[in-house]
């Protein structure tokens, strides 16, 4: 399976601030995905990272708060915007390796925890 | 919508066979079955996939019965190390079914004692 990683994989920011986490992919991969797992809870997808265009958001978050590039198939990033402290979440960048004749198979970076305080 | 059913909990002991059902009474023709677990503080990991009757790999097995309506996932003589939690997946986005396939429930948390 794919190697991802996550950059920061911790940090505390300030209330109103914009972190961008990294996700650096050792293969190329079609398929990338943001979530966010708050404390205690299961994850919510966030959005597809597409290549080359904009991301395809889900139900619940927008580009404004959550700003997400996609230059190649080994990277994208996720920015999470003028940040509140309901913001503090763990980010997990994904990759799908399923293949057309199989359903989805996700494997997952080791998160960015962040702490808006 | 495949939205599927899990335990909240589960406890068990250490060298038992656990048994996991999840309930996925509308999956879809094309839809996969696909399990993760998760320890504290990191991202999931995937476990195992099937469409129908049995699958086994190196860590557990997963049944699905004929009518694909449910599966039961299959741990085989746990550890201490095996207390997480587990997730079922049904869906499948290659097939036009959408994010299904990676919508997350809220899992079963499997707690093993010694």
């Amino acid at each position: 399976s794919a190697v991802i990683s996550q950059k920061p994989s911790r940090d505390i920011c300030q209330r109103g601030t914009s972190l961008t986490i990294q996700c650096q992919v050792d293969s190329q991969v079609t398929m990338m995905f943001w979530y966010r797992q708050q404390p205690g809870q299961s994850l919510t997808l966030i959005a597809t990272a597409n290549q080359g265009s904009e991301a395809t958001y889900e139900s619940g978050f927008v580009i404004d708060k959550f700003p997400i590039s996609r230059p190649n198939l080994t990277f994208s990033t996720l920015t999470v915007s003028n940040m509140s402290p309901e913001d503090s979440s763990i980010y997990l960048c994904s990759v799908d390796e399923g293949q057309g004749n199989s359903g989805n198979t996700i494997y997952f970076g080791e998160g960015s925890w962040l702490t808006v305080v | 919508l495949a939205k599927t059913t899990q335990p909240i909990s589960m406890d068990s002991y250490e060298g038992q066979e656990v048994n996991i059902t999840c309930s996925h009474n509308n999956i879809a023709t094309n839809d996969y079955i696909t399990w993760y677990q998760q320890f504290p503080s990191q991202g999931p990991r995937f476990i195992i996939q099937g469409y129908k009757t049995k699958v086994t790999n190196e860590v557990a097995s997963l049944f699905i019965p004929a009518d694909r309506k449910s599966s039961t996932l299959s741990l085989p003589r746990v550890s201490l190390s095996d207390t997480a939690v587990y997730y079922c997946l049904v869906g499948n986005m290659y097939s036009g079914g959408g994010a299904d396939g990676l919508t997350f429930g809220k899992g079963t948390h499997l707690i093993i004692q010694p």
